[in-house]
């Protein structure tokens, strides 16, 4: 299995644009998450999906950031508009089985530079 | 107020040194994992413990579940385990998310 993939690897953009991030988990995992690392706050939830179905979204930090999941293998993290405050990795991540204690397998991250 | 708070934030060792990382969580847990990210960026897996101790290769994490800690050691460290170190856990009653450590970054000296 080729893991957890995220795309863009690096993406660097002006404030006021508009960034998608974009994560494939695992096939037949059940569960996704985003998380987002900063020097400052370390690493930080910001929504997760059980079943392509958004369980606790209250990391998200405002309005200005949406996460989709349309299907199991694909989601979505989209940030409108994007301020250079934004500037994180931010990592996917899936696990198998939602109501377990298990292993989370993380993606590379998407380094975003909001300039 | 963060529920895992883990100690040193950051630690620089000898080769070969046996090397400690500490995390405290302030609530019961269902389990309390282990991750490794490298300069690189890639975050890992080590260990997942609910109770007493694993042990793989050099590294060998315990937990103490009535005194709400867990350490990570390194025996033999070498320059190859240089990374940070993160202490993360599924809290009792709270759903399916990890609640991560700060973080400890080490650094092994050749």
């Amino acid at each position: 299995d080729a893991g957890v993939i995220q795309s863009p690897r690096h993406e660097v953009t002006e404030m006021g644009q508009e960034v998608t991030l974009r994560c494939k988990p695992i096939s037949g995992h059940n569960s996704l998450f985003w998380y987002r690392q900063t020097m400052m706050r370390g690493l930080e939830l910001l929504i997760y999906f059980n079943n392509n179905v958004p369980i606790d979204d209250s990391g998200m930090p405002e309005d200005r950031f949406s996460a989709k999941m349309p299907n199991a293998s694909f989601s979505t993290l989209k940030i409108q508009p994007s301020e250079p405050r934004d500037s994180a990795v931010y990592f996917c991540a899936s696990k198998t089985r939602v109501q377990s204690y298990n292993e989370q397998f993380f993606g590379p991250g998407t380094r975003l530079t909001v300039l | 107020k963060n529920e895992v708070e883990q100690s040193p934030q950051n630690l620089t060792a000898q080769e070969g040194e046996f090397i400690t990382i500490n995390c405290s969580y302030s609530v019961g847990i269902s389990a309390l994992h282990w991750l490794q990210q490298h300069p690189g960026g890639g975050i890992v897996s080590l260990f997942m413990l609910s109770s007493g101790k694993k042990k793989h290769g050099r590294l060998i994490a315990t937990i103490n579940i009535q005194e709400k800690h867990s350490s990570l050691h390194i025996t033999a460290s070498h320059p190859r385990d240089s990374a940070v170190y993160i202490c993360a856990v599924y809290l009792k009653n709270t759903g399916n998310q990890f609640y991560f450590g700060t973080g400890t970054s080490l650094t092994v000296i050749p």
